[in-house]
């Protein structure tokens, strides 16, 4: 059964600072793997998807890798922002059987300070 | 532009009562899903669907039931409310086929108490 986790659970950091928010998993086969970001009270918003057979995908401050053999994910967001304080989700998808279905993890909460 | 809808955005109801919650997509994917959020147990997948007539079981599925008969629509329905059943129901969809690369975009959430 797939496990999915995110170290650390929560974490509080100044303004302006380069940070990194990890996710692993135990089962390499995955189909894709997905970051969500979670304001309090509001639904998951997808931040980046990347594909079993890419390493990394880039939006704007955001660069997200994969590796798959390792079971491993990192989110690298640049120059930390106030308006980026958010609850940030992994999720990825089975192998063939389990293709669709997001196993996510329990989420790291990102503060950033002023 | 295309969304994810879902109503109502809160429900009390009572327990042993039938409750509905809806599901709306405008992006024609074939693929929608049903998750509950609680806390110390994160999103777990209630039940979810590839297509028109089609609907399967998830990790939490005991006491939820779906029905598909559009693509634009999947209804979760609780049989018979229990408090365990109070949480956050989320509403998700991604496309399939050639093009497509499963991304899944979620609606605003339905949240529920059951008294």
């Amino acid at each position: 059964k797939q496990e999915v986790t995110q170290i650390p659970a929560a974490l509080s950091v100044p303004e302006g600072e380069n940070l990194v928010l990890n996710c692993s998993f135990t089962d390499s086969a995955i189909y894709n793997l997905q970051w969500f970001r979670q304001d309090p009270g509001k639904g998951l918003t997808s931040l980046l998807l990347i594909q079993s057979s890419q390493r990394e995908q880039t939006s704007g401050r955001l660069n997200a890798s994969l590796d798959k053999s390792s079971g491993r994910s990192t989110l690298y967001i640049a120059a930390s922002q106030p308006g980026d304080s958010a609850t940030y989700l992994c999720a990825v998808t089975g192998g063939i059987q389990g293709a669709q279905k997001l196993v996510f993890g329990q989420g790291t909460r990102l503060t950033i300070n002023p | 532009d295309a969304e994810i809808t879902q109503s109502p955005r809160h429900k009390i109801t009572e327990t042993g009562r039938q409750v509905t919650l809806a599901c709306h997509q405008t992006w024609n994917h074939n693929n929608m899903f049903w998750y509950r959020q609680d806390l110390g147990h994160g999103l777990r997948l209630i039940h979810y669907s590839y297509g028109v007539q089609d609907t399967n079981k998830g990790e939490v599925s005991d006491g939820y039931s779906v029905s598909r008969s559009n693509t634009e629509d999947l209804p979760l329905t609780l049989e018979s409310a229990a408090s365990s059943q109070t949480s956050v129901y989320f509403c998700a969809s991604s496309g399939q086929g050639a093009g497509a690369n499963n991304e899944q975009f979620f609606g605003p959430g339905t949240r529920l108490t059951v008294l």
